[in-house]
């Protein structure tokens, strides 16, 4: 079966360190990675995607996540953390020939403490 | 600007009631998609679209019906078949390219019911 873990409810990291946030996945096929955010009140917002090609994907406010197909994962991190990072964080998967079927983790809390 | 407008944000329902959530994009994009949100479990897909006058249930659909009469218009409606209806509904949009989903989707700020 298709499915994505996020192992950790929350994250608690201190203003100005390195954070990870971890998604492992299982699916056939080839995966199509994705992490969003989400903010209290709010709907998702995109942050970026593995689809294809280099491992390491850069995207908006300075995240970024490693593609590790050998342990099936798609961490994502960020060098320097801020309080305004603070928020709900989504992983989700879908794969060839899985037709517009998005599977979400159960999200991960982070917590950036001055 | 273009986006995703769902409405109302917040929505109050007795038991018994039906009730419809609007969701509009004109970002002319073919693929929509509701999500229900719970603490705890992530989004789970309730119904989605590919295609005007086509939609398809996804994993937790009892209880919910939809129409797809316009490209930009998807409204969702909570029946009172519905057992446990109170949660944070999201809509989202897509591009659907080459037959797979590499397109991220775009999601509107969510309605709230709750069922007194």
């Amino acid at each position: 079966a298709q499915s994505v873990a996020q192992p950790e409810d929350q994250v608690n990291v201190a203003e100005g360190n390195p954070l990870t946030v971890k998604c492992t996945y299982s699916v056939s096929g080839n995966p199509y990675l994705f992490w969003y955010v989400q903010y209290p009140n709010r709907g998702l917002q995109f942050l970026l995607k593995y689809i294809t090609g280099d491992n390491l994907v850069k995207g908006s406010y300075g995240f970024e996540a490693e593609f590790n197909k050998s342990q099936t994962s798609f961490h994502l991190k960020k060098p320097s953390a801020l309080v305004s990072d603070s928020a709900l964080y989504f992983c989700a998967v879908s794969f060839s020939g899985g037709y517009n079927k998005l599977i979400f983790g159960a999200g991960t809390r982070l917590a950036v403490h001055p | 600007d273009g986006g995703i407008t769902q409405s109302p944000k917040y929505l109050f329902r007795k038991e018994g009631q039906n009730v419809t959530l609007s969701c509009e994009q004109n970002l002319n994009h073919d693929a929509m998609y509701w999500y229900r949100q719970d603490p705890g479990q992530g989004l789970r897909l309730i119904y989605y679209s590919q295609i005007v006058n086509d939609f398809q249930k996804g994993d937790i659909a009892e209880g919910y019906s939809v129409s797809r009469e316009k490209k930009e218009s998807f409204p969702l409606t909570v029946t009172s078949a519905q057992k446990n209806p109170t949660a944070f509904y999201l809509c989202a949009s897509s591009r659907i390219t080459g037959g797979d989903n590499t397109g991220e989707l775009f999601f509107g700020e969510g309605s709230r019911l709750t069922v007194l």
